[in-house]
């Protein structure tokens, strides 16, 4: 149990695209959904805190414009990195977070990642 | 604040011999705490969680940890290390007081030599 299912896995486009990466809680439901980007050799950055229904909260120095977060139901949240250059490539990692006791218990569980190379 | 440290950037050890991967955190208020492991180009892996209860916590792939409250610690060790274990290890903490938002280490590489 506990599958999170994000895809693509790979994404490679032009300077100026825009990239959606799609983040599924496949037998649970996850109110909260997190965005994550990794460097090479580094831990988890907290991009933002994605709510079901509601307005995403963005870490301090994340541009909410350029990192658009859709959560439009318990299951699903995406990611869309818009207009991207070549340092927005990066590892990104979605993560969901099961709603049971006890309250802030439950582990998170982690999709597969998305590597993104913009030319 | 509340915040993870895994002094170790890297762990060695010999296949079949017992392995420690270590995490001290600070937090106030009472901690929860995971391990988790990612594979390259893979997310991460839930192993094991503290939440109350015994200090000792089994987790998957033969994985345990010990909480130890007054040493502020929660290593991760195995008895027996196999190549497969080979991978980067997080260690993470939440509480209530940080409103459960979760902190993590800058991960431990361990590499288990055959």
């Amino acid at each position: 149990g506990a599958v999170v299912s994000q895809h693509p896995s790979w994404v490679i486009c032009k300077s100026g695209t825009s990239v959606k990466i799609e983040c599924r809680s496949l037998d649970f439901q996850a109110t909260t959904m997190f965005w994550y980007r990794q460097f090479p050799k580094q831990s988890l950055m907290l991009m933002a805190t994605s709510n079901e229904g509601s307005k995403a909260t963005y870490e301090q120095g994340v541009e909410k414009d350029k990192f658009l977060i859709n959560h439009a139901s318990l299951t699903l949240s995406t990611l869309t990195v818009t207009s991207a250059h070549p340092e927005d490539s990066s590892f990104y990692i979605c993560s969901a977070r099961g709603d049971g006791p006890p309250r802030g218990g439950q582990p998170q569980h982690f999709g597969d990642g998305t590597r993104l190379s913009i030319l | 604040a509340q915040s993870v440290a895994q002094p170790e950037d890297q762990v060695n050890v010999a296949e079949g011999n017992p392995l420690t991967v270590k995490c001290t955190y600070s937090v106030s208020g009472n901690p929860y705490l995971f391990w988790y492991v990612q594979y390259p180009n893979r997310g991460l892996q839930f192993l094991l969680k503290y939440i109350t209860g015994d200090n000792l916590v089994k987790g998957s792939y033969g994985f345990e940890a010990e909480f130890n409250k007054s040493q502020t610690s929660f290593h991760l060790k195995k008895p027996s290390a196999l190549v497969s274990d080979s991978a980067l290890y997080f260690c993470a903490v939440r509480s209530n007081t940080g409103g459960f938002k979760t902190i993590f280490g800058a991960g431990t590489r361990l590499f288990v030599k055959a």
